[in-house]
């Protein structure tokens, strides 16, 4: 299995600041690499699909980026509604595996 | 609007069945996979498994495989998991989900979650 090493497990922050989690692959998955948002009682919501296409509706202050084993989602200004837990995703190779998440508070 | 209904919560006994059901509203059936998903309290998501519609295709991850069943009923476009063997820590929220690009590994379409709670 494509183990997806997602760090840091948690991140506090303030209002309008840059924040950036990574996530590191295995071995390589190209760009078959997708970042989730969840809220608490919620499913988890796609914000960037393919490693860096930004997901219909989603502000543009998300950004993914990387390619093969490391990849990046940056939140350019942090807003209140953006506090949730973080999830990466590979589908390179099933079984599809997510990272272990990283929550994110203010 | 795309919509995937999942059948409510349910209470179950150790070593006892459940089945989960996944209604699908909104795009043609047959044009998506459908995954299973397990999260359990505090832990982040799992893949289970998929199923293409279409042609029957079943992928299970190794984990489920054995446990778990998945099918579908391309009549009433309905998405079915079944585990067998319920132990404690199969208490988790199920999700079912789909993804607009087929076959793409992306899902931007979920369930509400089913919580199955395990609990003698």
């Amino acid at each position: 299995d494509i183990q997806m090493t997602q760090s840091p497990s948690s991140l506090s922050a303030s209002v309008g600041d840059r924040i950036t989690i990574t996530c590191q692959a295995s071995r390589d998955i190209g760009d078959y690499f997708n970042w989730y948002q969840q809220k608490p009682g919620k499913a988890p919501k796609l914000l960037i699909r393919d490693a860096s296409n930004l997901e219909a509706g989603v502000p543009s202050r998300f950004t993914g980026s990387g390619f093969g084993t490391d990849f990046t989602l940056t939140i350019s200004s942090l807003q209140p509604e953006d506090i949730a837990t973080y999830y990466c995703q590979q589908y390179g190779d099933v079984p599809f595996t997510f990272g272990q998440g990283t929550k994110l508070e203010i | 609007e795309v919509q995937l209904v999942q059948s409510g919560p349910e209470v179950k006994k150790p070593g006892a069945p459940v089945k989960i059901s996944c209604k699908v509203s909104g795009y043609t059936f047959t044009d998506s996979q459908l995954h299973w998903v397990q999260q359990a309290p505090g832990k982040g998501p799992e893949w289970m498994g998929l199923i293409d519609p279409e042609d029957g295709q079943i992928i299970y991850a190794e984990k489920f495989l054995g446990r778990v069943t998945i099918t579908a009923d391309t009549t009433t476009e309905t998405a079915y998991m079944e585990v067998i063997r319920l132990a404690f820590d199969d208490t988790a929220v199920y999700y079912c989900a789909a993804s607009s690009g087929g076959s793409r590994g992306f899902f931007d379409y979920w369930g509400q979650g089913t919580l199955v709670t395990v609990s003698s």
